[in-house]
């Protein structure tokens, strides 16, 4: 099975809260990632959190981070339309090379 | 402050041809990564770079090289190009030193369709 799960698509409508889930697998992760792709385009970092953190808020952005559970989860409040994207998790095991592993990806809907 | 850049943008090549896609890191950052995102998958890592040295290496076929040069740019190489080659390939770059070198930033990508 996959490193990273998370599920493949959430629908929420325009101000309402998203939230993002994602299981991940290497207890050692040092940092765990939310990235989002918007259509034909690359990856943009949105933030991270470090293992010994339990949540971190950036703005609309809040990551709660279940140690025990291997659980990630990204938070966005007042949702946007623009918004609408694909949200990745990604782990970044212990160790120098900072590689870290995607997930499948959650297509983000937003309906106005 | 130039971001990472990615050329071509699209490509089309046929099958048993070989390929080369080309990164420009962003200033200050010493290390690239390639990655290839299959449609509806999340990015496969292929292989890192850190001043000019391979740093690692995802499960990919010796036909996929890379290189990178003294400026930290670097190349993509796919020889005897398969179907399943086809897919976006992604460069990301990282290493601005300290606490900072985990985050990775990455470029648009190149689109490869192989027929």
């Amino acid at each position: 099975g996959e490193d990273v799960e998370q599920s493949l698509f959430l629908s929420v409508r325009e101000g309402d809260s998203s939230v993002i889930n994602c299981t991940y697998t290497d207890s050692s992760s040092t940092y765990l990632y939310w990235y989002k792709q918007e259509p034909g385009a690359g990856l943009q970092l949105l933030t991270y959190i470090f293992s010994n953190m339990d949540m971190k808020q950036d703005q609309r952005l809040t990551v709660l981070l279940n140690k025990k559970d291997k659980h990630l989860s990204l938070r966005i409040a007042d949702t946007q339309t623009g918004d609408s994207a694909i949200y990745f998790c990604a782990e970044n095991p212990t160790g120098g090379s900072y590689i870290p592993t995607f997930g499948r990806g959650t297509s983000l809907i937003v309906h106005p | 402050e130039t971001g990472v850049t990615q050329s071509p943008t699209h490509l089309i090549k046929t099958r048993g041809q070989q390929v080369t896609l080309r990164c420009s890191s962003q200033s200050g950052h010493n290390t690239v990564s390639w990655y290839q995102q299959a449609l509806g998958q999340g990015p496969q890592f292929i292989f890192q770079y850190y001043r000019e040295e391979e740093n690692g290496r995802g499960n990919f076929p010796p036909r996929f090289s890379g290189l990178q040069f003294p400026n930290y740019s670097s190349e993509l190489n796919v020889n005897a190009l398969e179907l399943d080659d086809s897919a976006l390939y992604l460069c990301a770059s990282s290493g601005g030193g300290g606490l900072a070198g985990h985050e990775q930033y990455f470029g648009p990508g190149t689109r490869l369709t192989v027929t």
